[in-house]
């Protein structure tokens, strides 16, 4: 079955530490994006990418970092700037020829310590 | 600024009646409109979408209505199940250029269906 893998899905971490999530897409899709929720907040876009080696911020950038080195993998990371990381991290993709449904992974729970 | 504002954070309504969420954007670009849905410690699943050249969408329980004039747009759950309990999200998307696609999203409506 295709789709979104994203690992892992529950993650505790001390303060200072850099941490890297995972998102795996088999959907052959194009754009890969990563989002934050937080409650009451909604979904807020952190990262986006439409090409292999290529990746534009989105609204809440500062404090992560991201690569795509493969069509299929877009991992994301928060490093110890990211001044209030514990969150729910959910990332998607989709094709890019015209309006089209971003397909969501389950998301990681980020806890920090 | 929120683009995409959905006022009511929560919503309750019985089953079997009619549930109406409701959706508000300030951005005359958006183009595209969709609604997803959301369970705790879950991905948002894509529900029913929209384009701005209608006004009305329908799928099954589930029908999405468009005013470009009032830049609102409401989700009609008929007839509501307690597996329709979830958040609801709004996003809309502005057609930014070749290759280019974001959404831009909602906070959310909680909706709960009693039994």
């Amino acid at each position: 079955d295709g789709g979104i893998t994203q690992s892992p899905k529950y993650l505790f971490r001390k303060e200072g530490q850099n941490v890297t999530l995972s998102c795996e897409q088999n959907l052959n899709h194009d754009a890969m994006y990563w989002y934050r929720q937080d409650p009451g907040q909604g979904l807020r876009l952190i990262y986006y990418s439409q090409i292999v080696n290529d990746f534009q911020k989105g609204d809440i950038a500062e404090g992560y970092s991201v690569s795509r080195e493969k069509k299929e993998s877009f991992p994301l990371t928060v490093t110890s700037a990211q001044k209030n990381p514990t969150a729910f991290y959910l990332c998607a993709s989709t094709f890019l020829n015209g309006a089209n449904v971003l397909t969501f992974g389950a998301g990681s729970r980020l806890t920090v310590l | 600024d929120q683009q995409v504002k959905q006022n009511s954070p929560s919503l309750s309504v019985q089953e079997g009646r009619i549930s109406i969420l409701n959706c508000d954007y300030t951005n005359s670009m958006f183009d595209y409109f969709l609604w997803y849905k959301k369970y705790p410690a879950e991905g948002p699943t894509f529900l029913i979408s929209i384009s701005s050249i209608k006004d009305k969408n329908e799928d099954g329980r589930f029908t999405v209505f468009l005013n470009k004039s009032a830049k609102h747009l409401s989700l009609h759950i008929v007839p509501s199940q307690p597996g329709d309990s979830a958040v609801y999200f709004c996003a809309a998307s502005a057609n930014s250029g070749a290759g280019s696609y974001q959404l831009t999203f909602g906070k959310g409506t909680k909706l709960s269906v009693i039994p």
